[in-house]
């Protein structure tokens, strides 16, 4: 059974620091990886999303890479601001059961 | 272009009673699917549909149930209300069944059972 995990549950920094999160799946059979952000109370924003296939995305500041053979990616945050404060998700669409699997997710604050 | 779209926003509910939730998909998406996010539990799944079909189906009670038009909307309906039912309701869209370009996701219906 997929299981997502994202290390760590919280995070805080001081604005301006770049950061990485943490997520690994313990089933490689993915058809895609995708990262999400939430603000509390609302709907999930997708960030970047990785095909099975691809190494890496990059949007802006963020940088996510998957390696699937190890069941890893990792969302790299350059120049952190106090408005990237929020709960960042990542979830793998599962291959044998073809669902969606979401970790925890990671909270992050960033103060300024 | 319009987003999901799922209403209602906000609703109160007693214990026992039923209600229905709606999500109109991307237009152009045929996969929809169900999410229940509580602060204890995280995002749990609830079912997918694809083209009127339900294709998956989580580990929630019978009390939970749904279903898919031909213009893609999906319902989700939750009878004799419970306490723990209180949720955020998340619904997210999809052109594939396997969903080849990701999710779009909704911004929810926050259910209150009281």
């Amino acid at each position: 059974k997929q299981e997502v995990t994202q290390i760590p549950a919280a995070l805080s920094v001081p604005e301006g620091e770049n950061l990485v999160l943490n997520c690994s799946f313990t089933d490689s059979a993915i058809y895609n990886l995708q990262w999400f952000r939430q603000d509390p109370g609302k709907g999930l924003t997708s960030l970047l999303l990785i095909q099975s296939s691809q190494r890496e995305q990059t949007s802006g500041r963020l940088n996510a890479s998957l390696d699937k053979s190890s069941g890893r990616s990792t969302l790299y945050i350059a120049a952190s601001q106090p408005g990237d404060s929020a709960t960042y998700l990542c979830a793998v669409r599962d291959y044998n059961n073809n669902d969606m699997r979401f970790g925890a997710g990671t909270r992050l604050t960033v103060k300024p | 272009k319009a987003g999901v779209t799922q209403t209602p926003r906000y609703l109160i509910k007693t214990r026992g009673q039923q209600v229905t939730l709606s999500c109109s998909p991307i237009s152009g998406h045929r996969s929809v699917s169900w999410y229940q996010q509580t602060p204890g539990q995280g995002l749990q799944f609830l079912f997918e549909y694809f083209s009127e079909t339900q294709r998956n189906k989580g580990n929630f009670p019978g009390r939970f149930s749904g279903r898919q038009f031909s213009n893609s909307r999906s319902e989700m309906n939750v009878s004799t209300l419970e306490l723990g039912d209180s949720a955020l309701y998340l619904c997210a869209s999809s052109w594939t069944s396997t969903a080849d370009y990701g999710y779009t996701f909704g911004s929810g219906t926050r259910l209150t059972v009281v």
